[in-house]
């Protein structure tokens, strides 16, 4: 149980163009979902924080018009890379979390998603 | 007073040998002290986690010590293997399901 896939797993674009990644949670209703992103041999950073049908909360320094955040379900939340830059290339992991499910209060990780912006 | 401080940021261990990883925090309204293994390319995946209330908690080959007083918890891999290779973190939170605060992670190396 409390599993959470992300895709893509890999994407390449080019400068300028924008990306979309999704991050479900296949078998839990996830109340809470939130966004890292991880540089080489770095910790995750953690960029926001999305609850279900409300405005994500950015941390400090992550710029929300850039990275735009819609947790439009319980079990779907998607971060947008707008107009990427080659500085934007990192590795993306999201979480999830469902308190009172039985599942703990633990954060539930994807994959990850890669990202090369040329 | 958010941080987590991870050490060492490397380690090498024999296989067969225990691998002991620490963290110490400030912020004494973290009450959820996850570990966190993370292979090459992959996401995290929980190993094993404490409240404040227990000084230790064992899971397999993997335990968690907890000082509350000292605001220092370890991981320790017993009879460490080399599939345990891998970037371990160590992470904290206030209140049930909220955001978690990591450490710098440790990358264990274990020489088989």
């Amino acid at each position: 149980g409390a599993v959470v896939s992300q895709h893509p797993s890999w994407v390449i674009c080019k400068s300028g163009t924008s990306v979309k990644i999704e991050c479900r949670s296949l078998d839990f209703q996830a109340t809470t979902m939130f966004w890292y992103r991880q540089f080489p041999k770095q910790s995750l950073m953690l960029m926001a924080t999305s609850n279900e049908g409300s405005k994500a909360t950015y941390e400090q320094g992550v710029e929300k018009d850039k990275f735009l955040i819609n947790h439009a379900s319980l079990t779907l939340s998607t971060l947008t890379v707008t107009s990427a830059h080659p500085e934007d290339s990192s590795f993306y992991i999201c979480s999830a979390s469902a308190p009172g499910q039985g599942l703990g209060e633990t954060q539930y990780f994807g994959p990850g998603t890669r990202l090369l912006v040329l | 007073q958010q941080q987590v401080k991870q050490s060492p940021q490397s380690l090498i261990v024999q296989k067969g040998g225990i691998s002991i990883i620490n963290c110490a925090y400030e912020n004494t309204a973290f009450d959820y002290f996850p570990w966190y293994q993370q292979f090459p390319g992959k996401g995290p995946a929980l190993l094993i986690a404490i409240r404040p209330d227990v000084s230790e908690k064992k899971e397999g080959r993997f335990t968690i010590s907890f000082n509350k007083s000292a605001k220092q918890f370890s991981l320790h891999i017993m009879d460490s293997q080399p599939g345990d290779s891998a970037t371990y973190f160590c992470a904290a939170s206030v209140k049930y399901g909220n955001k978690l605060v990591f450490g710098a992670g440790t990358i264990l190396r274990v020489k088989s």
